[in-house]
């Protein structure tokens, strides 16, 4: 059971460089979402989808974009890189009824240089 | 803008030991308030609390939640080394999940 599944791991990006960090879940979760990690600043919401075709945004989202064409699948695309991007990245999943018991990605290290 | 504070930011005990970790949140429209332990990856899920009052547990873990006073306790008790680990609290507001900085636990042997 692959459960949530991130890529890549790591990434080096230059100053204006554009990326897209995969993500893709096998659970039939209706809720997915991405999240940057900061030191001494926890987890901090990016954008979130409550099913095919509906994706909102959260409390940092200026930089990023989404879209949720499928159930299984919600990329993060970085439209041009910049170093305040430099995160730890995860993508998390859960059942509609059940939104807060978030499945977590293992995380995607991104320095923007 | 709503906030969740957690307090201590850091604690360092040995096995044996009991610990309370704290978690405050001012929030509207509050649907739950949930506990991680993220260990060296990603957080892993450990309580979902949305009724005041009412203690969930599972093993040595423990929480508890408080909507009067908008607050809620972790307690660990006996903790082991395997114990260490970043504690992060979280408020689920309608569709969002706006987490706190997180309690960095460490168990010395």
């Amino acid at each position: 059971n692959a459960g949530v599944t991130q890529t890549p791991k790591f990434q080096v990006l230059k100053t204006g460089q554009s990326m897209t960090l995969q993500c893709a879940q096998d659970m039939n979760h209706e809720y997915m979402s991405w999240y940057r990690q900061d030191p001494g600043m926890g987890l901090r919401l990016i954008h979130y989808s409550v099913g095919a075709g509906i994706t909102d945004q959260g409390e940092v989202p200026n930089g990023y974009n989404v879209s949720r064409s499928t159930t299984e699948d919600f990329p993060l695309r970085l439209l041009s890189a910049a170093p305040s991007q430099t995160s730890v990245y995860f993508c998390a999943s859960s059942r509609w009824g059940a939104i807060g018991e978030l499945f977590f990605g293992e995380g995607s290290r991104l320095t923007v240089l | 803008e709503d906030k969740v504070v957690q307090s201590p930011l850091s604690l360092v005990v040995h096995e044996g030991d009991t610990v309370t970790l704290n978690c405050s949140y001012e929030v509207t429209n509050f649907r739950s308030l949930l506990w991680y332990k993220q260990e060296k990856k990603a957080p892993t899920f450990l309580f979902m609390l949305t009724s005041s009052g009412i203690e969930k547990k599972s093993g040595r873990l423990s929480s508890i939640l408080d909507k009067k006073e908008l607050f809620s306790i972790l307690n660990i008790t006996a903790t082991q080394t395997g114990d260490s680990a970043i504690y992060l609290c979280a408020e689920l507001n309608n569709n969002d999940m706006r987490f706190g900085a997180g309690t960095r636990l460490t168990v010395k042997p």
